[in-house]
Order: structure tokens, then C-alpha cells, then sequence
């Protein structure tokens, strides 16, 4: 089956540092990835729309230069976390779209195994 | 709008069923996820239902109402590991997903 990998899966770090998060898609190519942030308790909520070769689509309420998002091949989407400070801790889990999956699937998207970002 | 309702929290016994309902604000959704997630993980997919009926798949069951704007997650013989937060998730366009708060299952001995 599809598989996306997340990397690192868990990360420390002190205020005002940046963090990057790579989630690769492993056996298939992903013109599209999205990125989740997960807040303890909550649901998941979508951050942005990656897209290979064009501009990220940010959701109401995200920075966008704040988090930056990189989707610079087919099987690779950076997200980048500038200037952390300890709001920003957080699951993050990434999910990518076969560009070859099938009508019957209809836009089923394969998750990462998430990123846990603590910022001290 | 695309809310999407469920319920917190449910408690059921090892060995028996659950029905998680889900309601949803129809404008906008073209097919119905139900992913499994337990704590600290990622979410799997569970099941997907694009038309109207029941879509069996082994224990688990989805079904879906388009006109009702309603969705259920049929969970038979549980089991311990079946404790996890289930999610009902709306899918649009633009491969965009909206997700539910999720309802947390626990299963007791």
C-alpha cells in the first residue's frame, strides 16, 4: 500500500529556533500534500495545501511566513516552522494524495506517522 | 458550511457492537472518510463511502445518507485494541478533507 514517511518523528526545541519537517511519500508520487496540525484532544485541522512546482495554499488563520512549505519534487513536502516558540508545540502530521489513485478512492489521502514538535 | 458532528466519547464491552453516528452540513462534500486514530499516532483509513448505503468491510461498516447528511461507523465484536478515536472525515473538492472532532471509544473488559 502507499506509504509517507515523516521526519523526525519527535523534536525539541528552544524558542525562536527553526524546525523542518520532511514527509515523503514512498512508493508512489504525490503532485499534492497537506499538512495538519493536531492539538491535544482535538481534531486534526489543515494548515496548507502543498503543491510540486507551485505556491502552498494556506488556510484562514495560518502565517504563512511563519510556516513554510517547500513541495519541491513529486515525493517531497518540507514544512518549516521559523521562529518557535512554545504555542507552536504541536502534532504535525503530514498526508499525500496518489496522483494515480482511482475514481473509487475518490481523493483518499495517506497519512504520515506525524511529527511531535515541543518548543522550550 | 461543512460541520461535522459527532459524538465525544463512547464506552462499550469487549465482544459487543458500537454505532458511531456522524452528521454533516451536505453543501460541499463529495464522499464520507472514516479513519482510526490512536493516541500519539497518525490516522488510518477505515472506510469510504461516496454513495448512498452500506459498505461492509470485515468488522467495521460505514454507511452513509447524501440527503441526510448522516454517516455511522458500525464496529462489531470489539475488541481491547479497537480503543481509538474514530474519526468521520468529509472530503471536497480540491482533495481538501474536513475533519470531525472524533469520538473517543473505549472498550472494556
Amino acid at each position: 500500500g502507499a506509504v509517507v514517511s515523516q521526519h523526525p518523528s519527535r523534536v525539541i526545541c528552544k524558542s525562536g529556533t527553526s524546525v523542518k519537517i520532511e514527509c515523503r511519500s514512498l512508493d508512489f508520487q504525490a503532485t499534492t500534500m497537506f499538512w495538519y496540525r493536531q492539538f491535544p484532544k482535538q481534531s486534526l485541522m489543515l494548515m496548507a495545501t502543498s503543491n510540486e512546482g507551485s505556491k502552498a495554499t494556506y488556510e484562514q488563520g495560518v502565517e504563512k511566513d511563519k510556516f513554510l512549505i517547500n513541495h519541491a519534487s513529486l515525493t517531497l513536502s518540507t514544512l518549516t516552522v521559523t521562529s518557535a516558540h512554545p504555542e507552536d508545540s504541536s502534532f504535525y502530521i503530514c498526508s499525500a494524495r496518489d496522483r494515480a489513485s482511482g475514481r473509487a478512492r475518490g481523493n483518499e489521502q495517506f497519512f504520515g506517522p506525524g511529527t511531535r514538535l515541543t518548543v522550550l | 458550511g461543512q460541520n461535522i458532528d459527532q459524538p465525544t466519547e463512547m464506552t462499550a464491552t469487549e465482544g459487543a457492537i458500537v454505532q458511531i453516528n456522524c452528521t454533516y452540513q451536505t453543501s460541499g462534500f463529495n464522499g464520507l472518510f472514516w479513519y482510526q486514530q490512536h493516541a500519539g499516532e497518525a490516522p488510518t483509513f477505515l472506510s469510504y463511502n461516496v454513495l448512498d448505503g452500506l459498505e461492509e468491510k470485515g468488522r467495521f461498516s460505514s454507511f452513509l445518507s447524501r440527503s441526510k447528511g448522516y454517516s455511522y461507523l458500525l464496529l462489531k465484536e470489539l475488541q481491547m485494541k479497537d480503543s481509538a478515536s474514530y474519526l468521520c472525515v468529509g472530503g471536497a473538492a480540491g482533495n481538501k478533507l474536513t475533519f470531525g472532532g472524533g469520538t473517543r471509544v473505549l472498550v472494556k473488559p
